[in-house]
């Protein structure tokens, strides 16, 4: 039971425009979002997050929109660049037991080409 | 300021064989997880510390794994005996409970290879 998906595994995205990587989750007490960024041989690395009270977070290059009637977020990151490329993960956060605990997705290969 | 560390790098064993990953969380935090990530079942999470206390340790998949804290700065994952199916990156986690403190900062993982 996967509460939070990431249905493409990778996305190719030409220097300078957009890149939109989306996530979906299930469980509503979910209350806190994050996008982690993972390069080979490298541990995952936070990048930004959402309050379920916000719909949007910004900084610099990226932002996290959060759609919650639609259980739905996104991460944009404009302009893209090559060293961008990287595996992008959707992290959910909810105070299970005594600890946040994140439940993350499968991940987004993110693509940037020169 | 020092990240989350953890040994080996990587580390081959043959089946059978008892195997020991070390984790040092970021000093203040008093959060410890442990994940694995694979191809077929990418990150999950198998145990975490709160506090040095075991909370949670539902993900841990077998008997043959154990994990432990015996102080804030130290956390070890064994596997005993290790199996080929326990070949995965292993990552360490810690995070702090304070005010937004719910990213958890992961250190570079354990590269395991049993054969």
């Amino acid at each position: 039971d996967q509460q939070v998906k990431q249905n493409s595994p990778s996305l190719s995205v030409q220097e300078g425009r957009i890149s939109i990587l989306n996530c979906d989750y299930t469980n509503s007490m979910f209350d806190y979002f994050l996008w982690y960024k993972k390069y080979p041989a490298e541990g995952p690395t936070f990048l930004i997050s959402i309050s379920s009270i916000k719909d949007k977070n910004e900084d610099g290059r990226f932002t996290v929109f959060l759609n919650k009637s639609a259980k739905h977020l996104s991460l944009h990151i404009v302009p893209s660049q090559p060293g961008d490329s990287a595996v992008y993960f959707c992290a959910a956060s909810g105070l299970f037991g005594s600890a946040r605990q994140l439940t993350f997705g499968s991940g987004t290969q993110l693509t940037v080409l020169p | 300021d020092a990240g989350v560390i953890q040994s080996p790098r990587h580390e081959v064993t043959e089946m059978g064989q008892e195997v020991t990953l070390r984790c040092k969380p970021i000093s203040g935090h008093n959060s410890l997880f442990w994940y694995r990530q694979t191809m077929m079942r990418g990150l999950e999470l198998l145990i975490y510390f709160n506090n040095n206390v075991p909370i949670d340790d539902s993900g841990m998949p077998e008997d043959r794994f154990s994990a432990k804290m015996p102080n804030a700065s130290f956390s070890t994952l064994k596997i005993q005996p290790s199996e080929p199916r326990d070949s995965a990156v292993y990552f360490c986690a810690s995070s702090s409970r304070g005010a937004g403190g719910y990213e958890q900062y992961f250190g570079p993982g354990t590269r395991l290879t049993v054969t």
